[in-house]
């Protein structure tokens, strides 16, 4: 089946950094989401895209889809210690339905 | 309003019996669909259930199957345990078909299911 490449699979940071994280794949996706999930929850959906060269912010979230329809990056300016979590890109790819990336675990250090 | 409620939130079952979950999605979406997931795996899609009827399926064995019910609310069920089952099983809702554009899902909680 498709499947999704994110990197990094790891982050660690000082809080107010910004950060950047990516997803791409040999497959043309029609859509493309990004979620956060906390210890113990369900993903949430932070961000989604719908055309190929599309930027959506979301408050110090920004997304972009990219031209190519195969990448999408998420980027996260002056963080703060409650951006800690799994970050997951997914994707909508007609023929395997929604295809979702490994995850970036972003630490925060203190 | 009401997210997706799945329960129970956790569970505990032995190799080889059956386990059925349970999710209800956002009042008014006619879509559930399900998930499993794993360190090693990741998010994998199991399947999706709109107005009752199963209408995508991702590559899992046939012990794993669901149903949706008039309400929109949706039960999976998993025969003959694996400890490889052993995961993360989330559900998410959506008013219209995962494939359609502009269509979101949004997760619940999910439930830690253990096989021992």
């Amino acid at each position: 089946g498709q499947q999704l490449n994110q990197s990094p699979q790891s982050m660690f940071i000082q809080e107010g950094e910004d950060v950047s994280m990516n997803c791409t794949s040999s497959s043309i996706f029609n859509t493309w989401l990004w979620y956060k999930q906390d210890p113990g929850e369900g993903p949430v959906l932070l961000i989604a895209l719908y055309k190929a060269g599309e930027l959506t912010s979301n408050g110090r979230l920004t997304a972009q889809f990219g031209i190519t329809r195969k990448d999408s990056f998420l980027n996260i300016s002056a963080s703060i210690p409650s951006d800690v979590g799994i970050y997951f890109c997914a994707g909508d790819h007609r023929d395997d339905k929604i295809i979702f990336g490994k995850g970036t675990r972003l630490h925060i250090l203190p | 309003k009401a997210g997706v409620t799945q329960t129970p939130r956790y569970l505990i079952k032995t190799r080889g019996q059956q386990v059925t979950l349970s999710c209800s999605p956002i009042s008014g979406h006619r879509s559930v669909s399900w998930y499993q997931q794993t360190p090693g795996q990741g998010l994998q899609f199991l399947f999706e259930y709109f107005s009752e009827t199963q209408r995508n399926k991702g590559n899992f064995p046939g012990r794993f199957s669901g149903r949706q019910f008039s309400n929109s609310r949706s039960e999976m069920n998993v025969s003959t345990l694996e400890l490889g089952d052993s995961a993360l099983y989330l559900c998410a809702s959506s008013f219209g078909l995962l494939v359609e554009v502009n269509t979101e899902a949004f997760f619940g909680q999910g439930t830690r299911l253990t096989v021992v």
